[in-house]
């Protein structure tokens, strides 16, 4: 198993531009999520998403979309970069109903808005 | 106020000393406690999830204490691979939601 995936790496954007990022997971979980990481702030959960054709706003969802059509598969949309958006990315799956199971992270995505 | 709150840090120890980790949380509701470590430009991987009876994974014990809402992880006879930054997790919101503490980091010297 692959476990979670994200593409790309790492990208730089221009102000205005949009882009987006993908996550995908083979474990067949239920629940997945997407965080920002910046410095001295922790991770923030954007968006996040409990089964296929769902999703839901978490504590940051400004200036971002997602869309989670198929259940492998959560894509993070930025259709209007800013700089304050620069940010590593982090995507996660979680299994429905196994509340003592956590989270399993993607490698991130650094983002840098210019 | 924020979710979750821990000392930053850094903490600086000598290889085989025992170090601690505490973690505040601002809703009673949580439902559930993990750790964390992540390493450099990494992803956070998970340590140990934190049970209401206390729990130890080798050289690792975490405690909880719902009444205090205080989370705390003991590190015995540190290594230098144990360097690296602890974050303290909650979850809530019928596990819906995961809330972040903004990480501890820990610096094991030889």
């Amino acid at each position: 198993n692959a476990g979670v995936t994200q593409t790309p790496k790492f990208r730089v954007l221009k102000t205005g531009q949009s882009m987006t990022l993908l996550c995908a997971q083979d474990m067949n979980h239920e629940y997945m999520y997407w965080y920002r990481q910046d410095p001295g702030m922790g991770l923030r959960l954007i968006h996040y998403s409990v089964g296929e054709g769902t999703t839901a706003k978490g504590e940051v969802p400004d200036g971002y979309n997602v869309s989670r059509l198929k259940k492998q598969n959560f894509l993070l949309g930025l259709e209007s970069a800013a700089p304050s958006q620069t940010s590593v990315y982090f995507c996660a799956s979680h299994y429905l109903g196994r509340e003592l199971e956590t989270q399993y992270f993607g490698p991130g995505t650094r983002l840098l808005v210019l | 106020r924020k979710e979750v709150e821990q000392d930053p840090g850094p903490f600086n120890v000598p290889e085989g000393a025992t170090v601690a980790f505490n973690c505040t949380y601002s809703n009673s509701a949580s439902q559930s406690f993990f750790w964390y470590r992540q390493d450099c430009r990494k992803e956070p991987k998970l340590l140990m999830s934190v049970y209401s009876s206390g729990n130890e994974d080798g050289r690792f014990t975490a405690q909880l204490n719902r009444a205090s809402q205080y989370i705390s992880l003991l590190i015995r006879d540190s290594k230098l691979s144990d360097s690296a930054t602890y974050l303290c997790v909650v979850g809530r919101d019928n596990f819906n939601k995961f809330y972040f503490g903004s990480g501890t980091k820990l610096n094991v010297k030889p």
